[in-house]
């Protein structure tokens, strides 16, 4: 069974710190890792994301790095704010089925003021 | 404006009935998906299509229909509903191709009693 693994479940930080949320997968085909940004009551929507031929995607306060070899992979969120409170999906596509999209449990990020 | 609607946004059904969502998109994509969200479990997918007449089976069929009677429609069919089956059900849709963006609706939520 092809599986993403998020962690933590949940984090905590202050307004101004940098969150760093976590994502491993198992699958070596997969080598199209989107991030999905989810409020609560609303769809998830595309934040970010990166193909494994790149180590770093970056967009404003959003960056990703990934690391092929471990299969790991995170996204650092700098000068958090409390808008930035919502659940946070890694996801994960390979050239096999590209038309599947394997998401993480996510992770349950709240900025406190 | 939002590209892709859900109805209801809100459904309560008796167990053994029959009970149907609708989703339609204004992208123009020819892949839509049916997700359902629980807490622990993340984003599953149901059932998907690569555009009008076809419709797949995703990681977890068992107990949903699926009719994908034109480009912009897309239904979701509980033809017996469980209380298992309650949840929060997402459609998106996506362009065909290799692992373009999801797009998602807002959910529906989906109790079983």
């Amino acid at each position: 069974q092809q599986q993403v693994r998020q962690s933590p479940q949940s984090l905590t930080v202050w307004e101004g710190e940098t969150a760093i949320l976590n994502c491993s997968y198992e699958d070596s085909t997969f080598n199209y890792f989107p991030w999905y940004q989810q409020f609560p009551g609303e769809g998830p929507a595309l934040l970010i994301s990166i193909r494994s031929v790149s180590d770093k995607k970056e967009d404003g306060r959003f960056t990703i790095f990934f690391n092929k070899r471990e299969k790991k992979l995170s996204l650092h969120i700098t000068d958090s704010q409390p808008g930035d409170s919502a659940t946070y999906f890694c996801a994960a596509s390979g050239s096999t089925n590209a038309y599947k999209v394997i998401f993480g449990k996510g992770t349950h990020l709240h900025v406190l003021p | 404006e939002a590209a892709v609607t859900q109805s209801p946004r809100n459904k309560v059904a008796v167990t053994g009935g029959k009970v149907t969502l609708s989703c339609n998109q204004t992208n123009n994509h020819n892949n839509m998906y049916w997700y359902r969200q629980d807490t622990g479990h993340g984003l599953r997918l149901i059932h998907y299509s690569y555009g009008a007449g076809s419709t797949e089976k995703g990681d977890i069929p068992d107990g949903y229909k699926a009719s994908r009677p034109s480009q912009e429609n897309f239904s979701l069919i509980l033809e017996l509903a469980t209380p298992s089956q309650t949840s929060v059900y997402f459609c998106a849709s996506g362009d065909a191709g290799t692992q373009d963006t999801q797009y998602f609706g807002p959910g529906t939520r989906l109790l079983v009693l």
